[in-house]
């Protein structure tokens, strides 16, 4: 089955510090990558969608110049959180959909961001 | 826009009981519906998802979940819930070609009590 691999699972840093997450297909590629936020017992938010060798599209109220998203290829997607704060704690999970039509979303196991 | 609303946000339930968790949605046109499960400490699975056709959808692990678009519904049902059944269940829903982001509700956690 279609695999996303997320990397790193666990991130503890101090504030003031940018944090680079990855995304990676293993087994397919993703012209659409798309990076959520979950707090605790609430949903998954939607961050941004990311589309390979274009500039992301941001969610009202997400700051582009503080989530920097970067789809540089059909299987990697990278958020970096800039200058990360004790408030952008969370736990950011993104998701791959493979080309073509209705393709269904798959999700990486997450990563829980914890700045102190 | 879209949205989608999951009524019951914790439900506890004895081992072998049936199970039905509601979802209903919000959105102007077709639309394609999802429930996805997170067991501790995984990743989101996809359990089942609706495109068209058959109102009554069929996923792994025996869950199915009926279409009811005269009510905006989409429910996850099981006859018989199993231990292994504790996670959090979450109903998704995007546009009819699938070329948008899931929208999630905020999720139910299912508890299977011995």
């Amino acid at each position: 089955g279609a695999v996303v691999s997320q990397h790193p699972s666990r991130v503890i840093c101090k504030s003031g510090t940018s944090v680079k997450i990855e995304c990676r297909s293993l087994d397919f590629q993703a012209t659409t990558m798309f990076w959520y936020r979950q707090f605790p017992k609430q949903s998954l938010m939607l961050m941004a969608t990311s589309n390979e060798g274009s500039k992301a599209t941001y969610e009202q109220g997400v700051e582009k110049d503080k989530f920097l998203i970067n789809h540089a290829s059909l299987t990697l997607s990278t958020l970096t959180v800039t200058s990360a704060h004790p408030e952008d704690s969370s736990f950011y999970i993104c998701s791959a959909r493979p080309s073509g039509y209705n393709q269904p979303q798959h999700f990486g196991d997450g990563t829980r961001l914890s700045i102190l | 826009a879209q949205s989608v609303s999951q009524h019951n946000h914790h439900v506890i339930l004895s081992e072998a009981a049936s199970l039905e968790l509601g979802c209903n949605y919000s959105y102007g046109g077709t639309v394609n519906l999802f429930w996805y499960v997170q067991y501790p400490g995984q990743h989101l699975q996809l359990l089942l998802k609706y495109f068209s056709g058959d109102p009554l959808v069929k996923g792994i692990k025996g869950f199915e979940a009926e279409f009811i678009k005269s009510k905006f519904s989409f429910n996850l049902r099981k006859p018989s819930v199993q231990w292994s059944d504790t996670a959090e269940y979450f109903c998704a829903v995007n546009n009819w070609a699938g070329n948008t982001p899931l929208v999630f509700g905020k999720g139910t956690r299912l508890s299977v009590i011995a």
